[in-house]
């Protein structure tokens, strides 16, 4: 049950657009596609942003979008807007009912 | 609208119990898994255990297998987590998660923080 690796921070200025890996292995990630994305402004609890890869939950801008890749999966943000900046965590289905989240990444709005 | 409240969490000594509970509204309860997941301060998010719609179903991660039980009560609408032989790296802020579908955690509760020291 090792976490998701995700890079600690991440950036963009207004307008631009800005993608978030979120690496597992063949276990998670590349085994399932059961990835969901949760934004997370502080102090606040986790907010869900993308599910089972690429679909969004309504009520989320079209602006997020996910991917995947192997043992890779993605969120992009386009046309980054100040209200964007949190932190985000990936999570993966593990097999035998575990899930797994990454470590969340930073992202700054410039 | 829906509603996940917990409550329970405190300060306790290493080694002590403490049982917290989330009380749900808004949807009907018995129909959905339920989470809890956990987040030490400053750190990321940490996924603690799922229990299916009965309570037959229960699943935790390696790091609190054997001390935490997480339970519920369909006619009380009630999400509970039993924590055994409480470590100070167990100090987070608690929340429970309704599970839509697989991985699909829809909604959040306000978290319970829990600090475990001497």
């Amino acid at each position: 049950q090792s976490a998701l690796t995700q890079p600690p921070s991440a950036s963009g200025s207004p307008g631009q657009s800005v993608t978030i890996s979120c690496t597992g292995t063949s276990t998670d990630v590349g085994g399932y596609n059961y990835v969901s994305w949760y934004q997370q402004h502080p102090g606040k609890a986790p907010k869900l942003m993308i599910y089972d890869v690429t679909k969004r939950p309504s009520g989320v801008p079209d602006r997020f979008s996910g991917s995947k890749f192997g043992n890779t999966a993605s969120l992009t943000v386009s046309g980054l807007q100040a209200e964007d900046e949190a932190d985000y965590y990936c999570s993966s289905y593990a097999g035998s009912n575990i899930r797994v989240f990454g470590g969340g990444t930073k992202l700054t709005v410039l | 609208e829906v509603q996940l409240l917990e409550s329970g969490g405190g300060l306790v000594q290493p080694g002590g119990s403490l049982r917290l509970s989330c009380a749900a509204s808004g949807f009907t309860f018995s129909s959905y898994a339920m989470n809890w997941v956990r987040q030490a301060p400053g750190k990321g998010l940490e996924w603690v255990s799922v229990i299916g719609t009965s309570d037959t179903r229960t699943y935790y991660a390696d790091s609190v297998k054997g001390r935490f039980t997480i339970s519920r009560d369909n006619s009380k609408n009630t999400l509970y987590l039993q924590m055994n032989s409480l470590r100070v790296e167990d100090t987070a802020v608690y929340y429970c998660a309704k599970e839509r579908d697989l991985l699909r955690f829809d909604y959040w509760g306000q978290g319970s923080l829990v600090t475990v020291s001497s």
